[in-house]
């Protein structure tokens, strides 16, 4: 069974710029999820999709926004760039919601590595 | 305030134990997981706890005590393949997942 799967791997971008993240889920997962890593605050929680509907928004601006299509891939978009949105954006995918899931884990993905110049 | 405290570098040799503690205040409790996450790579699943006590899964071991906001990562006969970033995740009341920002292992010959 194919992991997740995210595109691009790596994108440059200048500040006042949008970018577009897009993530497939495992097949047969309909919840995904999306993070921003970063090394000084770690991986912190942006938002969550389950069929093609936000469950959770984490502490986010309204900068970053996010969908998801039917066959469950999602997208993530960050317009007006800044400096500070630099970092890696991992997207986990699971089954169930992440409120239901109990044991069941999340896979990840292996990131988008944004840079903003 | 809201926070997940884990060291953020640890040391220790090949073949030896380790102990990596997370300690946690979040607005409710739904389960902490623990992942590990090589350099340039996804996190992936180690173990989760939702009740107090261990959990063991080969060479990997995880404790949980709610009452004291505490859980710890034990990695026995450590491999010069264990040296990553461990991150610490707890599931909060609301279901948001909040995650400690990581413990960099080092495993020296």
């Amino acid at each position: 069974k194919a992991g997740v799967t995210q595109t691009p791997r790596y994108l440059i971008k200048t500040r006042g710029q949008q970018v577009t993240l897009s993530c497939s889920p495992i097949s047969g997962h309909r919840s995904v999820s999306w993070y921003q890593q970063t090394p000084g605050q770690g991986l912190q929680f942006l938002f969550e999709y389950f069929s093609e509907t936000q469950r959770n928004k984490g502490n986010f601006p309204g900068r970053f926004s996010g969908r998801q299509f039917s066959n469950s891939r999602s997208e993530m978009n960050v317009s007006t760039l800044e400096l500070g949105d630099s970092a890696l954006y991992l997207c986990a995918s699971s089954r169930k919601p992440v409120h239901s899931a109990g044991r069941e884990t999340q896979y990840f993905g292996p990131g988008t590595r944004l840079l903003v110049l | 305030g809201q926070n997940i405290d884990q060291p953020t570098e640890m040391t220790a040799t090949e073949g030896a134990i380790v102990q990596i503690n997370c300690t946690y205040q979040t607005s409710g409790f739904n389960g902490l997981f623990w992942y590990q996450q090589h350099a340039g790579e996804a996190p992936t699943f180690l173990s989760y706890n939702v009740l107090d006590g261990l959990e063991e899964k080969g060479r990997f071991s995880s404790f949980l005590s709610r009452s004291k906001g505490y859980s710890y990562l034990l990695l026995k006969e450590l491999q010069m393949k264990d040296s990553a970033s461990y991150l610490c995740a707890v599931r909060e009341g609301n279901n948001d997942m909040r995650f400690g920002a990581g413990t960099r292992l080092t495993v020296k010959p």
